[in-house]
């Protein structure tokens, strides 16, 4: 079935620097995929849409110059979490919806972001 | 904004009795209504889900309902295993169908099921 792949699992980093997280398809292609933050047993909120071949659509409250969205093909998106500071330690998931029609929105595993 | 409002919060059953998960949403527009287990670190699993125009959707022992007039929508496993111990969340979309799949989900309930 449909898998979409979240990688790194795990990453801490110190203040300051920036980190990025890959979300791919891995056997369907994806026009669209969208970004979550799910803080600890909090449930999950939308911060982005990724758009292939265009820019990422935000949601209210999400700065777009801290959390860079990059879709460049239709298997793969990036968010590129800059300037990393202690607060945006989170869980964040990707997820996507393949092509067939009515298909579920399928996620990844999460990216444990820990800043130090 | 449009929200999704979920309870219990908490939910602590016996093996082999039945958990119930109610949720109501505001966006009229939603039409997909997806429920997904989320296991400690990982991604939410999705487990079943309904569309506007089905009012009932059974997957062995779970099954969903829908009231699209009143805007709510239920989870019910039934035999609930230790194995079912999980956060559940429910979730609507964002408008309707060409909305891409963006989701609002609950804010998920902590099923225990007890041996």
């Amino acid at each position: 079935g449909a898998v979409v792949s979240q990688h790194p699992s795990r990453v801490i980093c110190k203040s300051g620097t920036s980190v990025k997280i890959e979300c791919r398809s891995l056997d369907f292609q994806a026009t669209t995929m969208f970004w979550y933050r799910q803080f600890p047993k909090q449930s999950l909120m939308l911060m982005a849409t990724s758009n292939e071949g265009s820019k990422a659509t935000y949601e209210q409250g999400v700065e777009k110059d801290k959390f860079l969205i990059n879709h460049a093909s239709l298997t793969l998106s990036t968010l590129t979490v800059t300037s990393a500071h202690p607060e945006d330690s989170s869980f964040y998931i990707c997820s996507a919806p393949s092509r067939q029609v009515n298909s579920p929105l399928h996620f990844g595993n999460g990216t444990r972001l820990t800043v130090t | 904004g449009e929200n999704v409002e979920q309870h219990p919060s908490t939910l602590s059953v016996q093996e082999g009795d039945s958990a119930v998960i109610k949720c109501t949403y505001s966006d009229s527009a939603s039409n997909y209504f997806p429920w997904y287990k989320q296991e400690l670190g990982k991604g939410p699993q999705l487990i079943i889900d309904i569309r506007s125009n089905v009012g009932e959707k059974k997957d062995q022992r779970i099954a969903v309902t829908l009231n699209k007039t009143a805007k709510h929508f239920s989870l019910h496993i039934t035999e609930t295993q230790p194995e079912d111990s999980a956060v559940y969340f429910c979730a609507a979309s964002i408008g309707g169908s060409n909305s891409g799949y963006a989701l609002n989900f609950g804010k998920g309930t902590s099923l225990l099921v007890t041996p």
